[in-house]
C-alpha cells in the first residue's frame, strides 16, 4: 500500500538557518503530494502541494519539488523564523488506487531558536 | 475565517465505555473525514463521509466505530466499546471537494482510555 516516510525530529535550528525536511513516498499510482503544518494548539493546515512530477509547491517561503525519479518531496526554506516552529507532515493522495484519503507521514517537529 | 471545531478537547474514559467525539465542519463543505494519531505515530485515516454515507474507510474503522451527521452541522465519531489502544488524538477534517483538494482540520480531540 501507499506510505510516506519522513525524517524523525525534532529538528532544532537557529533563526535564519536553512531548513530541509526529507520526505519519501511509495505509491501505486500517480499521487499528489502535500505538506501540512500544525502550529501549537491548532489543527493541521495545508502548507503547499504538487500534483504531478516536477511541479514545485511553494508558500510562505517554503518550497518542495515533486521528484518522481527519487519518489521524494523534500520541504525546504532558505531562512527559518521562530514563528516556523511547528510540526510538519508530508502526505499523499493516490487517486490512481481509487483511494482519495490522505496518507500521512509521522510528522517532523521543527524548533527554531532565536 | 471559517474553521472546523471539535469537542471535547480531551476526554478520559474507562475501557469498555462508549465515547462520542463531535465535530462541526465548515458550513459549505460537503466532505468530512476522521483521522487519528496515536502518540508518536503517524496520522492515520479512519473514514470519509459524503452525501450522508461513508464513502471510504480504512482497516482501522471496524464495527466498533461509527459516524453520523445527525443534523445539518454536526459530524460525530462514536466508539462503542473503547479499548486501551483507542487512546489517540482524533482529528476531524472537511473539504469542499473530493480528490486533490485542501482539507481543513480541527484542533483534535485527545482520547485517553484507562
Amino acid at each position: 500500500g501507499d506510505s510516506v516516510t519522513q525524517m524523525e525530529g525534532p529538528v532544532t535550528l537557529s533563526e535564519e538557518a536553512f531548513l530541509t525536511i526529507n520526505c519519501t513516498y511509495t505509491a501505486t499510482g500517480y499521487p499528489s503530494l502535500f505538506w501540512y503544518v500544525q502550529y501549537p494548539g491548532e489543527g493541521l493546515q495545508l502548507l503547499l502541494k504538487a500534483t504531478k512530477a516536477d511541479d514545485k509547491g511553494s508558500n510562505k517561503g517554503f518550497e518542495a519539488t515533486y521528484r518522481k525519479e527519487t519518489t521524494s518531496f523534500h520541504l525546504e526554506k532558505g531562512s527559518v523564523q521562530v514563528s516556523d516552529s511547528a510540526v510538519y507532515f508530508c502526505a499523499l493522495s493516490d487517486l490512481g488506487t481509487g483511494r482519495r484519503a490522505l496518507t500521512f507521514g509521522s510528522g517532523t517537529r521543527l524548533q527554531v531558536q532565536p | 475565517e471559517p474553521e472546523v471545531t471539535q469537542t471535547p478537547s480531551h476526554q478520559v474514559t474507562q475501557m469498555g465505555q462508549e465515547v462520542i467525539l463531535r465535530c462541526v465542519p465548515i458550513s459549505n463543505h460537503l466532505y468530512f473525514y476522521w483521522y487519528r494519531q496515536i502518540l508518536g505515530q503517524k496520522v492515520e485515516f479512519l473514514v470519509s463521509f459524503y452525501n450522508n454515507e461513508i464513502s471510504e474507510k480504512s482497516e482501522i474503522f471496524d464495527d466498533q466505530f461509527s459516524v453520523e451527521r445527525p443534523d445539518g452541522s454536526n459530524f460525530t465519531l462514536k466508539i462503542r466499546s473503547t479499548k486501551l489502544e483507542d487512546s489517540a488524538m482524533y482529528f476531524c477534517a472537511s473539504s469542499n471537494r473530493q480528490g486533490v483538494g485542501e482539507l481543513f482540520f480541527g484542533e483534535g480531540s485527545r482520547l485517553t482510555v484507562l
